[in-house]
């Protein structure tokens, strides 16, 4: 089936440092990817959708320079937090689709952010 | 997309059926029934999805009423492992649209 690898599952970062997360689809071609962040007992709420080799499209209220994501190829997404802040602590998960096959989403196993 | 509203938590008792109602009643033609399942901080997990018709896969049963206006994701023997949040989701099919989570259902399943 198809499988996303999301890479770090856990970082912590001091104050103003960036963070790289990588988000894999493994066997299949991610024609579109999603991020997205969750607060402690809430839901998931959508930060991004991004296309290969084009630019992101951003939710209201994300701001795109703080938020940097890369899809650069059909298998390789990446979400940058630059200049991250403490209420940048969160979890963040991508999603994979792929174009005129699988009718759902494979979701990442999310990376657990914490700003210091 | 039209948005579902689901009980905010529900008990099950192991090795019974669970069922998890969603409303949806203002479900476009063109709109998919779907429902995840996330874990304690795992990712989300497919489950299943539907149209119009009742669907069954390894994992859940789904029955959605013929007005299409709500549907039961139904467990049909809950283990401890099945204590999740449970996220039913409606939008137009397609894997390159986005998915708006809703707050889900918090599935218990006790001992």
């Amino acid at each position: 089936g198809a499988v996303v690898s999301q890479h770090p599952s856990w970082v912590i970062c001091k104050s103003g440092t960036s963070v790289k997360i990588e988000c894999r689809s493994l066997d299949f071609q991610a024609t579109t990817m999603f991020w997205y962040r969750q607060f402690p007992k809430q839901s998931l709420m959508l930060m991004a959708t991004s296309n290969e080799g084009s630019k992101a499209t951003y939710e209201q209220g994300v701001e795109k320079d703080k938020f940097l994501i890369n899809h650069a190829s059909l298998t390789l997404s990446t979400l940058t937090v630059t200049s991250a802040h403490p209420e940048d602590s969160s979890f963040y998960i991508c999603s994979a689709g792929a174009k005129g096959g699988y009718y759902g989403y494979t979701f990442g196993s999310g990376t657990r952010l914490t700003v210091v | 997309d039209a948005k579902t509203t689901q009980p905010t938590s529900m008990d099950c008792a192991e090795g019974r059926a669970a069922n998890l109602p969603c409303n949806h009643s203002t479900i476009s033609g063109n709109e998919y029934v779907y429902w995840y399942r996330q874990i304690h901080s795992q990712g989300p997990q497919y489950i299943i999805h539907g149209l119009k018709n009742n669907e069954t896969n390894e994992m859940a049963s789904l029955i959605i009423t013929e007005d299409r206006k709500s549907s039961t994701l139904i467990l049909p023997h809950a283990t401890l492992r099945d204590t999740a949040v449970y996220y039913c989701i409606v939008r137009v099919g397609g894997a390159t649209n986005k998915l708006i989570f809703g707050t889900g259902t918090l599935l218990a399943v006790q001992p």
